[in-house]
């Protein structure tokens, strides 16, 4: 049972660097998100989707891009990698908010940019 | 916009102690409060969802409650045990499910 899965779990960047980081789920979920969360701090959402080929942006998208082709997977995106994107990232997926249903965290990416 | 404040920011229990977390929240208009519970270095673990219609909900040893008119949600721990260490933290929930997380209460459970 392997809920929502996010590789990979460390990374060490340069400024300027690009790199994607990958979310999948196996539950079914149509709701995915991607959340940032600084040290000391709770998350901000940074981006979530709604179902395959739709995307919106949440509180702090600026310097991130995503993409959702199919339910399962809903990966992140960093194109110009800057020290202020040290953090942990985690991917989260739901069902809809009248279920009554949690959403389900990954483990987290913890991203350096150095 | 809405904004979710956790007090206290750190608790410091021993073994045994019932205790509460608080959660406030400024708009009202929510669909549900959530807890969750987070480990060093781990992700997240769901622990109790009211929804906004609802009053409280249990878990074994957790009980979370919320109102909605006042913008505020607890939740009780009883018999604290030291494997309740964990940061705990709040979110409301919005429309799509958005979550705005408040910055957790970093909770020690003395042995």
């Amino acid at each position: 049972n392997a809920g929502v899965t996010q590789t990979p779990k460390f990374r060490i960047l340069k400024i300027g660097q690009s790199m994607t980081l990958q979310c999948a789920q196996d539950m079914n979920h149509n709701y995915m998100y991607w959340y940032r969360q600084d040290p000391g701090m709770g998350l901000k959402l940074i981006y979530y989707s709604v179902g395959a080929g739709i995307t919106d942006k949440g509180e702090v998208p600026n310097g991130y891009n995503v993409s959702r082709s199919t339910t399962e997977d809903f990966p992140l995106r960093l194109e110009l990698a800057a020290p202020s994107q040290t953090s942990v990232y985690f991917c989260a997926s739901s069902y809809s908010p009248y279920s009554n249903q949690p959403q389900h965290f990954g483990d987290g990416t913890r991203l350096s940019i150095l | 916009k809405q904004e979710v404040t956790q007090i206290p920011a750190a608790l410091s229990v021993p073994e045994g102690e019932n205790l509460v977390l608080n959660c406030s929240f400024t708009d009202s208009a929510i669909y549900n409060l959530q807890w969750f519970r987070q480990d060093p270095g781990k992700g997240l673990t769901s622990l109790l969802l009211i929804q906004s219609s609802q009053r409280e909900q249990t878990s074994g040893r957790l009980n979370a409650s919320l109102d909605k008119s006042s913008g505020r949600s607890t939740l009780y721990i009883a018999a604290s045990q030291p494997g309740d260490s964990a940061t705990y933290l709040c979110a409301a929930g919005g429309a799509t499910n958005k979550l705005i997380f408040g910055t957790g209460t970093l909770l020690a459970v003395q042995p």
